[in-house]
């Protein structure tokens, strides 16, 4: 069975700093993928990145950054000098490669408030 | 713009009438989806469809039913609404496969209220 943890439920912080969210999976999949996902106010779930488990190069975009470590089952996310755009709900999600291939399984959720 | 379009934002129903949420996208995909999702439990599947009238359970498909008629088109269907299926409902869809476009797309949501 898949599942996504992720143990912070709410994280505020003062714009201009850094935060990492975090996301430990598990699988028995050999091949799998990661994504996050952000949900603004609005509602709507906005895609920010998918990773392949064969794929363990770090990301950068802009002043979001990926962690991903096989070693240790994560796939962090960072935010480098937050803004108060960035508040919203994130959640970490894995796809994975065997039965049910196209289910995507979710974690609970961050919920991140950014503060001026 | 690509899209899925989920076709009321807020809904209100009385228990035990049937409900049905539509979900449409534009964008050719197999598979479409559909999740609930609760404070604390994050989103879960209750179905999704890889083909038309192909069907299968997800995670909680208990009171739930869904229809696949036409390839854009997805419908979860509520037999008998009760008020712990007060929720927010996302439909998504995506490729089969595992390309590089592959990704899912997500409607905006449907907040449904049983009274």
């Amino acid at each position: 069975a898949q599942k996504v943890t992720q143990a912070q439920t709410e994280i505020s912080v003062v714009e201009k700093e850094d935060v990492t969210l975090d996301c430990v999976y598990e699988t028995r999949d050999t091949t799998y993928y990661l994504f996050w996902y952000k949900q603004p106010p609005s509602g709507e779930l906005v895609f920010l990145i998918r990773r392949n488990s064969f794929d363990e190069q770090n990301e950068i975009s802009g002043r979001y950054s990926w962690n991903f470590q096989k070693s240790t089952s994560s796939f962090n996310f960072t935010i480098t000098a937050s803004q108060v755009v960035d508040s919203a709900v994130y959640f970490c999600a894995l796809r994975g490669n065997t039965g049910t291939a196209s289910k995507l399984t979710f974690g609970t959720g961050t919920r991140l408030q950014v503060t001026l | 713009d690509v899209k899925v379009t989920q076709s009321s934002r807020y809904l209100v129903k009385r228990t035990g009438e049937k409900v049905f949420l539509e979900c449409v996208q534009d964008m050719d995909h197999e598979n479409m989806f559909w999740y609930r999702q609760d404070p604390g439990l994050g989103l879960r599947l209750i179905y999704f469809s890889y083909d038309v009238k192909m069907k299968e359970k997800g995670d909680i498909p208990e009171g739930y039913s869904v229809s696949r008629e036409k390839k854009e088109r997805f419908s979860l269907i509520l037999e008998s609404a009760s008020t712990n299926q007060t929720s927010m409902y996302l439909c998504a869809s995506s490729l089969l496969g595992t390309g590089v476009n592959y990704g899912y797309t997500f409607g905006s949501g449907t907040r449904l209220t049983v009274v």
